[in-house]
């Protein structure tokens, strides 16, 4: 168990909708990021965050947003779903910026 | 610049050969080369990493190859296992302008019994 947890663990809703995914990162952790992980495919970067403020912004679409409270847990807004949105999100945490990254097991989500 | 080239996409391997995963890159800012292996349904967990200070890393039958002059690493996987089968993910990582790991396109192992 790599301490970072992710809910809900399944998501399927319709085109047009919008989600909030949520990520708790493992205690002490400062650092959360956001992967997209489509079938088959690798892990695309889509955005960081450290100590509730934005780092870095990979290819996150317009439609999604991301923010880190201050208790540092972090949500991931998808809206105006699209079916290509479809793919797993994981979320990562690291203690600092340089730090190996521990992913929790990501949300699956589905648009139908 | 800031992409990681994986290769190969999948690999069979039998029982107790060696698996090998190459991974190149363009970068030269990048200074930490993690590898994570991914189980169906699970998130991808580290397994090894090296800087780029030392040419090769070593921790049980794992091995991380590093040649800085040819901007590539590759992970050995010496006497593979069944257990072994999952998908493997080379990043990289500077510290250097924005913070954030590129990660390869994995490759999917498979060690049959």
């Amino acid at each position: 168990d790599s301490g970072v947890t992710q809910t809900p663990k399944h998501l399927i809703t319709a085109t047009g909708q919008r989600v909030t995914l949520r990520c708790s990162p493992r205690s002490g952790d400062l650092s959360v990021y956001w992967y997209q992980q489509s079938l088959d495919q690798g892990l695309q970067f889509l955005i960081q965050y450290y100590n509730g403020e934005e780092r870095a912004k990979g290819n996150i679409l317009e439609r999604f947003s991301a923010q880190q409270f201050p208790d540092l847990h972090s949500e991931l807004n998808l809206s105006s779903l699209e079916l290509g949105d479809s793919a797993l999100y994981f979320c990562a945490s690291s203690v600092q910026l340089d730090s190996p990254l521990h992913f929790g097991n990501g949300t699956r989500l589905t648009v139908t | 610049q800031q992409q990681v080239k994986q290769s190969p996409q999948s690999l069979i391997v039998q029982k107790g050969g060696i698996s090998i995963i190459n991974c190149a890159y363009e970068n030269t800012a990048f200074d930490y080369f993690p590898w994570y292996q991914q189980f169906p349904g699970k998130g991808p967990a580290l397994l090894i990493a090296i800087r780029p200070d030392v040419s090769e890393k070593k921790e049980g039958r794992f091995t991380i190859s590093f040649n800085k002059s040819a901007k590539q690493f590759s992970l050995h996987i010496m006497d593979s296992q069944p257990g072994d089968s999952a998908t493997y993910f080379c990043a990289a990582y500077t510290t250097s302008g924005t913070y954030k790991y590129i990660f390869g396109t994995g490759t999917r192992l498979k060690v049959l019994a």
